[in-house]
Formats: structure tokens, C-alpha cells, sequence
């Protein structure tokens, strides 16, 4: 696709579930971020991969998130017992080579923790 | 986490108008980038800005890189009612990671036709 794309675009599950939030970066993009927007707040940074590793994962707010981007392309956040506090948009950034590159970033994908 | 302070944290202004928004922090940064997002979209960037004093213009927008490196600006001039949106500042910390953008609560832009 010409964008990052994320799935799903809304989620909706219950306190103590497991989620999987997916990012499809851009084609060739090797650089690929993870932000969690509020409610009123600017995005907030998670995570970010150079190819398939984890650069910076001091974002993470605790050892319930985790993410992966096994082939250095697709990245999928895990959020393991979710909390109410959890629900905010989920952003997905990438970049082309250094991380001086712009960041294009997808749609989000809502998540609403009952 | 750390974030900017953006301000002011809304407008509503007449279409024509000038408008003016800031970020400042009590720390340095390398880079200085403003954003536009509109509903159920991620943001978008409209200007980046990578050295102390940089003013650089995309359109009817203008921002600087503030000389201390703790602040910036943006300014639209003549405002149309598509300019409606949340406009974030955004910066690298010196001494922080590079992919690790720091971003202010935005400001609230809307427009009366």
C-alpha cells in the first residue's frame, strides 16, 4: 500500500484479555515506531525497531507490552491481562533509513479496554 | 513520560486570521518538527526544523527552531477553515534516543467560516 496501515481499526475487549495490534509499514521502511495516543495527549512513544530489533524499548510501560517485527517489516504489539487504562489510540510510525527520516504515520488502532 | 509545553491549547479564530502556537521545555532538542492531525487520522508532519535559529516556510506556514533549542513556533498565516485540526510540536531530546519523539498535549485549532 502507498501508507502505513494498521489493523484492526477499532478493538474492543475485555478487561484480562490478550490484543495483538498489527502495523504494516511502508515498503522499505526500516525504521518502524510504536506510540500510544490518550484522550487530549500527543502521541507518546513506545517502541521503535531498526530492521527486526528493538532500538529503543524504554517507551514500554510494563512487561504487559511487547513488540515484534520478526522479518524486519510487519510489527505486531502484544498487550498481555489488559488494563482499563490500556484504551487510547495505538500509532504506528515508520521511516526509510535513518531516524532523522520523516516518520509517516498510520491511522491508529482504538483500543477500548471494558 | 516528558512532554512539551504547547501553547495555547485551543483557538477559535476568524477565517483570515493569522494564528500563532508555541512549544517550549526546560530541556534541549536537536530536532523540532509540527504536526497536523485531523480526526481518526495519525499526524502528518508540515515542517521539520533541525538547527538552532532555522526558520523555514511550507506555504502559508512558518516555524522556527528557537536559538536556545528549548522552543519553537508555528505560524499560519490567513487561516482557511481546512486549517481546522490538533496541531502537535515535536522534538529529539539531546542525549535521547534518536527514534524516540517527545510530543506536546497539541493545540486546537477551529475556524468560523
Amino acid at each position: 500500500g502507498a501508507g502505513v496501515s494498521q489493523t484492526p481499526s477499532n478493538k474492543v475487549t475485555e478487561k484480562g484479555k490478550y490484543v495483538e495490534l498489527r502495523c504494516d509499514p511502508i515498503s522499505g521502511h526500516t525504521a518502524l515506531y510504536w506510540y500510544r495516543q490518550s484522550l487530549g495527549q500527543g502521541p507518546e512513544f513506545l517502541i521503535y525497531f531498526q530492521g527486526t530489533g528493538a532500538a529503543d524499548d524504554s517507551g514500554l510501560p510494563n512487561d504487559r507490552f511487547f513488540a515484534v517485527r520478526p522479518e524486519g517489516s510487519v510489527s505486531t504489539l502484544k498487550i498481555q491481562r489488559t488494563e482499563r487504562g490500556d484504551s487510547a489510540v495505538y500509532l504506528c510510525a515508520s521511516s526509510s533509513a535513518g531516524v532523522t527520516d520523516t516518520q509517516y504515520f498510520g491511522p491508529g488502532t482504538r483500543l477500548t479496554v471494558l | 513520560g516528558q512532554q512539551l509545553n504547547q501553547s495555547p491549547q485551543s483557538m477559535f479564530i476568524q477565517e483570515g486570521e493569522d494564528v500563532s502556537m508555541n512549544c517550549t521545555s526546560s530541556s534541549i532538542f536537536n530536532t523540532w518538527l509540527w504536526y497536523k492531525q485531523d480526526p481518526g487520522e495519525g499526524p502528518v508532519l508540515l515542517i521539520a526544523l533541525y538547527k538552532a535559529g532555522e526558520l523555514t516556510s511550507n506555504g502559508r506556514l512558518t516555524a522556527q527552531f528557537g536559538i536556545t533549542r528549548k522552543d519553537s513556533f508555528l505560524n499560519i498565516s490567513a487561516s482557511i477553515p481546512s486549517d481546522v485540526g490538533i496541531y502537535f510540536c515535536a522534538g529529539q531530546l539531546q542525549g535521547g534516543s534518536q527514534g524516540n519523539l517527545i510530543f506536546g498535549k497539541g493545540t486546537k485549532l477551529s475556524v468560523k467560516p
